[in-house]
C-alpha cells in the first residue's frame, strides 16, 4: 500500500521555537509538497520540491523553510514559530505529471502556543 | 487571482438520498482537476482526476462530470451510505505545480 508518512499528528509547541515537520513517501514521487489548511480556506501551498535539493516557494512561504536532501524525504521547518502559524498541516506527493492524483499524509495539527 | 468555489460549504443528507455538490473553476488554462474525500483523521484520498471536457467519471456511487468551457464540474453520489460522510475537496491545475483548492464541501450523511 503506497505511504506519506508524517512524523506526528499533534504537535504543541512555544513561540519562537524551531520547529520540524517530516515527511516521508515511499512510491518514488519526484513531486512533494508542503500545504497548510485553516478554517474557511483551501489548502495552501507553502512549498513545493520536485527533486533532491530543489524547492518552489508556493503561496505562502513566509516563515517557512524545506529541506530535501533524499527523494523520499521533505521536511517542513519553522524557523522561529508564532501564533500565526497554528494550523493543520499536509504534505502530499506526486509524481512529474501533473495529471496525476496527488497522495496525501494524514496531516500534523500543530498548536503554537 | 485564480479562484475555485465550492458550493454548498455544508450539507446534511439522509441515508439512501442522494446529492450532488459543485466545483467552479478558471475557464481558462485548464489542465486537469481533482477530486478528493477527506475523511476526519484521514488522509485525503483521490477520487477522479479529469482532464477532458465532457469527461464523466464513476467510481462505485460516485460520480463526476466536468466542463471546462463553462468551468465547472458536478460530484454526485448516489444513494448516501454514512461512510461517505467526509469533506470533498476539488483542485485546479493550468499545468504547473500549483493546484487551486476549493474549500470543501462538507457532508454528513443521517443514519
Amino acid at each position: 500500500d503506497v505511504k506519506v508518512t508524517q512524523s506526528s499528528r499533534y504537535l504543541v509547541k512555544r513561540t519562537g521555537e524551531k520547529v520540524f515537520l517530516e515527511c516521508v513517501q515511499d512510491m518514488d514521487h519526484e513531486n512533494m509538497f508542503w500545504y497548510r489548511q485553516d478554517p474557511g480556506l483551501g489548502l495552501r501551498l507553502i512549498y513545493f520540491s520536485y527533486d533532491v535539493k530543489m524547492k518552489e516557494k508556493g503561496d505562502i512561504p513566509e516563515g517557512y523553510s524545506v529541506s530535501r536532501e533524499k527523494k523520499e524525504r521533505f521536511s517542513l521547518i519553522l524557523e522561529s514559530a508564532s501564533t500565526n502559524q497554528t494550523s493543520m498541516y499536509l504534505c502530499a506527493s506526486s509524481s512529474m505529471d501533473n495529471r496525476e492524483k496527488l497522495f496525501f499524509g494524514s496531516g500534523t495539527q500543530l498548536s503554537v502556543l | 487571482i485564480l479562484n475555485v468555489e465550492q458550493s454548498p460549504q455544508s450539507l446534511h443528507v439522509q441515508e439512501g438520498d442522494s446529492t450532488n455538490f459543485t466545483c467552479s473553476f478558471p475557464s481558462s488554462n485548464f489542465y486537469a482537476l481533482h477530486w478528493y474525500r477527506w475523511e476526519t483523521a484521514k488522509s485525503p484520498e483521490a477520487l477522479f482526476v479529469m482532464t477532458l471536457n465532457g469527461d464523466e467519471k464513476k467510481k462505485g456511487r460516485i460520480s463526476a462530470t466536468l466542463n471546462t468551457k463553462e468551468g465547472y464540474s458536478y460530484l454526485y453520489i448516489k444513494g448516501s451510505q454514512p461512510e461517505d460522510s467526509a469533506t470533498y475537496l476539488c483542485a485546479f491545475n493550468s499545468g504547473t505545480y500549483k493546484y487551486i483548492f476549493g474549500t470543501g464541501t462538507r457532508l454528513k450523511v443521517l443514519a
